[in-house]
């Protein structure tokens, strides 16, 4: 079966740097890479999609990268603020099925002034 | 527009007792979807609509049972409660999955 791996511990980074979140899958490539923010107590809020036949990604601040050989997503957010601090999911959807659509534990970033 | 609204906000049930959780979506989106999420695990799909008149098993979809009422809404329903779905549900709709889910606020329940 499909297993999606983010990192669980949270990561702490200093307002103004990069952060990056990383999100692992086993098995099956997916047509598509998708990440949402969620914050507490709030439904997830789409971000970005990426496919399979796409390197990298960019809206804003945020970049995406998808290494279908890796099998491996990066995610980005360039000049990072408080309001940043949220907790990312990723997500796969597999070709051969409408409604596959896999979501990663998510990771927690913290941004500190 | 209030995009994907879903009632009760927080619920505690006793083990064996039933309930109907509602959402509803006005972006005129084909596809809805329920899902849980419970700590350290992934959102974990119970069961989804394609399209209005038709509903579909998720990955979880044991316990529970759903009604696709209408084009807007899509209900959740535990017909007796059991600890083991103590979690936050959340419903969601789209056009085209592969495009992004739009999410509601979320139900809290907790069954003792």
């Amino acid at each position: 079966s499909q297993k999606i791996e983010q990192n669980s511990e949270a990561l702490n980074i200093q307002e103004g740097k990069t952060a990056t979140l990383t999100c692992n899958y086993t098995n099956y490539s997916p047509a598509y890479l998708q990440w949402y923010r969620q914050d507490p107590g709030r439904g997830p809020v789409f971000l970005l999609l990426i496919r399979e036949n796409e390197k990298e990604k960019r809206k804003e601040r945020l970049k995406v990268t998808f290494d279908t050989t890796l099998k491996q997503s990066l995610f980005h957010i360039t000049a990072s603020q408080p309001a940043d601090s949220a907790t990312y999911l990723c997500a796969l959807s597999f070709s051969g099925g409408y409604n596959k659509l896999i979501f990663g534990a998510g990771t927690r970033l913290a941004v500190h002034p | 527009n209030a995009g994907v609204t879903q009632t009760p906000k927080f619920q505690v049930l006793k083990t064996g007792q039933s309930m109907t959780l509602q959402c509803a979506q006005d972006m005129n989106h084909n596809s809805m979807y329920w899902y849980r999420q419970d700590p350290g695990m992934g959102l974990r799909l119970i069961y989804y609509s394609a399209s209005e008149g038709t509903t579909d098993k998720g990955e979880v979809p044991n316990g529970y049972n759903v009604s696709r009422l209408n084009k807007r809404e899509f209900s959740l329903r535990l017909e007796s409660a059991a600890p083991s779905q103590t979690s936050v549900y959340f419903c969601a709709s789209s056009d085209n999955p592969r495009e992004g889910l739009y999410f509601g606020p979320g139900t809290r329940l907790l069954v003792l």
